[in-house]
This record gives structure tokens, sequence and C-alpha cells, in this order.
């Protein structure tokens, strides 16, 4: 079964632009949910995505949205870029995104905002 | 509120000695309990969780981790290390009850010495 794909896997952006990131579950998994990445952070929420719903939000501006296809493939979308939004973004799936089970990760998309 | 502290940024090991990674969580609910590691330029690959039961729970590539309730701790383990195990860990929690997002802790490199 073919893993958790991002693309692209690098970007390079300037402040003040837009981006849209892109991730693609593994087959049968509905849930995916999207993570920031950066040193000394560890990895902060973005949201969860469920059945084309949103399901939990984390604490991030609303220049972060995000959305899910029917296919389960999910993309995230960043405007008006910040510095500080340099990050690697991590998508994860899982079947429903219930209790115990496991997240499985993509390779992330590094993003650089110059 | 939930969360988990990974008290050491860094750890270092002599190749063939034992090693812990520890973590700590605190959540209000049943906690559902996850490692993760990653390495460079990679996305996370899931090693080991507790849902419920042994307290002892056997992973991946000969890692092990102890729920001790009491404590509030996850720490993650292996009897004899290798250079290979050098990474960054991450330790994460869901509240088993509420069955809301992942929260992770910041990682911790480790380093195994030949």
């Amino acid at each position: 079964k073919a893993g958790v794909t991002q693309t692209p896997r690098y970007l390079i952006k300037t402040r003040g632009q837009q981006v849209t990131l892109s991730c693609s579950p593994i087959s049968g998994h509905r849930s995916v949910s999207w993570y920031q990445q950066t040193p000394g952070q560890g990895l902060q929420f973005l949201f969860e995505y469920f059945s084309e719903t949103q399901r939990n939000k984390g604490n991030f501006p609303g220049r972060f949205s995000g959305r899910q296809f029917s296919n389960s493939r999910s993309e995230m979308n960043v405007s008006t870029l910040e510095l500080g939004d340099s990050a690697l973004y991590l998508c994860a799936s899982s079947l429903r995104g219930a209790g115990g089970e496991t997240q499985y990760f993509g390779p992330g998309t590094r993003l650089l905002v110059l | 509120a939930q969360s988990v502290a990974q008290p050491e940024d860094q750890v270092n090991v002599a190749e063939g000695n034992p090693l812990t990674v520890k973590c700590t969580y605190s959540v209000s609910g049943n906690p559902y309990l996850f490692w993760y590691v990653q390495y460079p330029n990679r996305g996370l690959q899931f090693l080991l969780k507790y849902i419920t039961g042994d307290n002892l729970v056997k992973g991946s590539y000969g890692f092990e981790a102890e729920f001790n309730k009491s404590q509030t701790s996850f720490h993650l383990k292996k009897p004899s290390a290798l250079v290979s195990d050098s990474a960054l860990y991450f330790c994460a929690v869901r509240d088993g009850d509420t069955g809301n997002q992942f929260y992770f802790g910041t990682g911790t490199s480790l380093t195994v010495i030949p």
C-alpha cells in the first residue's frame, strides 16, 4: 500500500505571497491532519479533516486554511506569507481519526519564505 | 490542558549501551500514547503506542516503552543502542475520552556514539 504523499516537497516563496500544499492519504484513510514543524517548537497541530469536514482546529491565524476532497485528498493554503511561516509542513492520515488509531505521516513539504 | 514534555533536547549514548528517551504527559481523560522517530529530511515514522492493557509496549526496531500512570510517564527504551538509532524522537498523546487532536512533545535528538 502506498504511503502518504505530499507535494511539492520543497517551496520557496516571498513574503506576502500565498501557497497551497497537497496531501494524498493512504488508500482507505479518511482522516487527514496537518502539522507545522519548526526547530524547538516540535509539531504544532493545524487542523484535521474527516469526510470533507474540518473536525479539529489548532491555534493558528486565519491565514492558514484547508480543505478535503471527496477522495480524501487534502490541501492546505497559507495566504499572505510571513517569514515565520518557514517550516516543514507535515500531513498525517488515519482510518477515521478515532481514539487510538495510529497516524501515518508523509515526508513533508519544506517551505522557505524569503 | 493537554500536553507532552520531553525534558531532554539531546541524549547521547554509546553504541551497545541501553538508551532511554523520557516523556511525561498531561491529559484529563485516558491517555493514548505514541512514539515516533524522524530521520533527516523525512516525515515521522511510527514506533509504538499504548492504548490499554500491558504497561510494557514493544514496538519496531527493538524499541519498547513503559506506561506509568502514577508518574504520568511513557519513556522509550532500547536495551542496546545502534548507531542507526540516531534520530529525532517524538512522544505524542491523545485524550482517549475526548478524541481530539494529538499533542506532540518538542522532540529529543538521540545520538549514538560508535
